[in-house]
């Protein structure tokens, strides 16, 4: 069964450090998001990107976060300069076109210190 | 008006018994309504979805329950098993094209054998 795929399973960084989270969607999927968790709460949506451009996106993701589509498999989300509040869980996810289930990835654990 | 409010934040269960979540909303722009159950250290994986034309969806032990006029919904899951212990959200999700998902806080279910 085809699934979203995510590396690395957790991540520790330095504050002000620069980490790239990779994401491989479901391989005939169009829609692909970003959301995190932080520990012990809800699931909060991060951005929507489509057609090779963001589609929304939160007022979490400011202008130290950015998406790309580098090639036609993978998915990345990019922290330039990482501070401590961005330690959470990192979810992929992506959904193909006329479907609305998203599926996830088992996510990243970004740890900054 | 984005928000989607969830109860209770935990709940036990004996095997075997009924195990009820809640969810309310606000915006009636929201067309999908999804639950998902997300295991310790896994991505969240959708369990059972309706939308707003149907007032209720059962696939096997698990059951939703809309009630657009109160804008309600609730997951009922029915013969509750030890397996079934894990965190659950409820999601809500806007019509047009960006797909993102507003989740709730979530429920941790223990379910005791």
């Amino acid at each position: 069964e085809p699934e979203v795929t995510q590396t690395p399973s957790h991540q520790v960084t330095q504050m002000g450090q620069e980490v790239i989270l990779r994401c491989v969607p479901i391989s005939n999927h169009l829609y692909f998001y970003w959301y995190r968790q932080i520990l012990g709460q809800k699931v909060e949506f991060l951005v929507s990107f489509y057609n090779n451009e963001i589609s929304e996106k939160s007022e979490i993701f400011d202008d130290q976060f950015s998406v790309e589509r580098p090639d036609g498999s993978n998915f990345t989300l990019k922290i330039r300069s990482t501070k401590l509040e961005d330690s959470a869980m990192y979810f992929c996810a992506s959904s193909a076109p006329l479907n609305n289930e998203q599926f996830f990835g088992p996510g990243t654990r970004l740890t900054v210190l | 008006q984005q928000q989607v409010k969830q109860s209770p934040q935990s709940l036990i269960v004996q095997k075997g018994g009924i195990s009820i979540i809640n969810c309310a909303y606000e915006n009636t722009a929201f067309d999908y309504f999804p639950w998902y159950q997300q295991f310790p250290g896994k991505g969240p994986a959708l369990l059972i979805a309706i939308r707003p034309d149907v007032s209720e969806k059962k696939e096997g032990r698990f059951t939703i329950s809309f009630n657009k006029s109160a804008k309600q919904f609730s997951l009922h899951i029915m013969d509750s098993q030890p397996g079934d212990s894990a965190t659950y959200f409820c999601a809500a999700r806007n019509a047009g094209n960006n797909r993102k998902l507003i989740w709730g806080l979530g429920t941790s279910l223990a379910v005791n054998p």
